[in-house]
């Protein structure tokens, strides 16, 4: 079955530093997006995006946060300035058509902020 | 505000002991209630989508209902491979985000 590629699996950085979080989603996906788990608590929604722009963003992201599709094959989560609450399971999904039944989730990429 | 119950937030069988994971949830609007699988360190695995009352899913010892303010995940006969976190979503009309509960922790024992 195709698979939703993420990486690093896990990165550790210094509160204030810029972190890129790499995804590679399914290849003939079109809706593209990034979740988030911090250890115990829910899967929160953080951006959906399609067709080169964010169609949906929740409060948790907000300034210091940015999506980018660089090619056609990669979508790219940056948080400019790392707090130490943004630690947490961080996760990319995506789907062919929007509304589409079956969103597929990668394996995540574990942030460490310290 | 919309939302997601799930309980209990965990259930220890045993193999073979049959048992229901529940799900309540207030939307405006359903487009769709999700069921998720995730095991440790991994992203959630899709099982199921319902879209109105009275639907029923299965998949071999899993089968899925849905009721206007709840759904049913009821595990038949269940095996040590079904330990897991069973993850219930959401997802209202006009949006693309999916509301998660805290799920269920899944442990059977042989």
């Amino acid at each position: 079955e195709p698979e939703v590629t993420q990486t690093p699996s896990h990165q550790v950085t210094q509160m204030g530093q810029e972190v890129i979080l790499r995804c590679v989603p399914i290849s003939n996906h079109l809706y593209f997006y990034w979740y988030r788990q911090i250890l115990g608590q829910k899967v929160e929604f953080l951006v959906s995006f399609y067709n080169n722009e964010i169609s949906e963003k929740s409060e948790i992201f907000d300034d210091q946060f940015s999506v980018e599709r660089p090619d056609g094959s990669n979508f790219t989560l940056k948080i400019r300035s790392t707090k130490l609450e943004d630690s947490a399971m961080y996760f990319c999904a995506s789907h062919q058509e929007q509304g589409g039944e079956k969103l597929f989730f990668g394996s995540g990429t574990q942030l460490s902020v310290l | 505000e919309d939302q997601v119950t799930q309980s209990p937030e965990a259930l220890r069988l045993q193999e073979g002991e049959s048992s229901s994971l529940n799900c309540s949830y207030t939307v405006s609007g359903l487009r769709g209630l999700f069921w998720y699988r995730q095991d440790p360190g991994k992203g959630p695995e899709f099982l199921f989508t319902l879209y109105s009352a009275g639907e029923e899913k299965e998949k071999e010892r899993l089968k899925a209902t849905l009721t206007k303010k709840e759904s049913f995940l009821h595990i038949t006969a269940p095996k040590p491979e079904d330990s897991a976190t069973y993850l219930c979503a959401v997802q209202a009309r006009n949006t693309d985000k999916l509301i998660f509960g805290t799920g269920t922790r899944l442990q059977v024992f042989p």
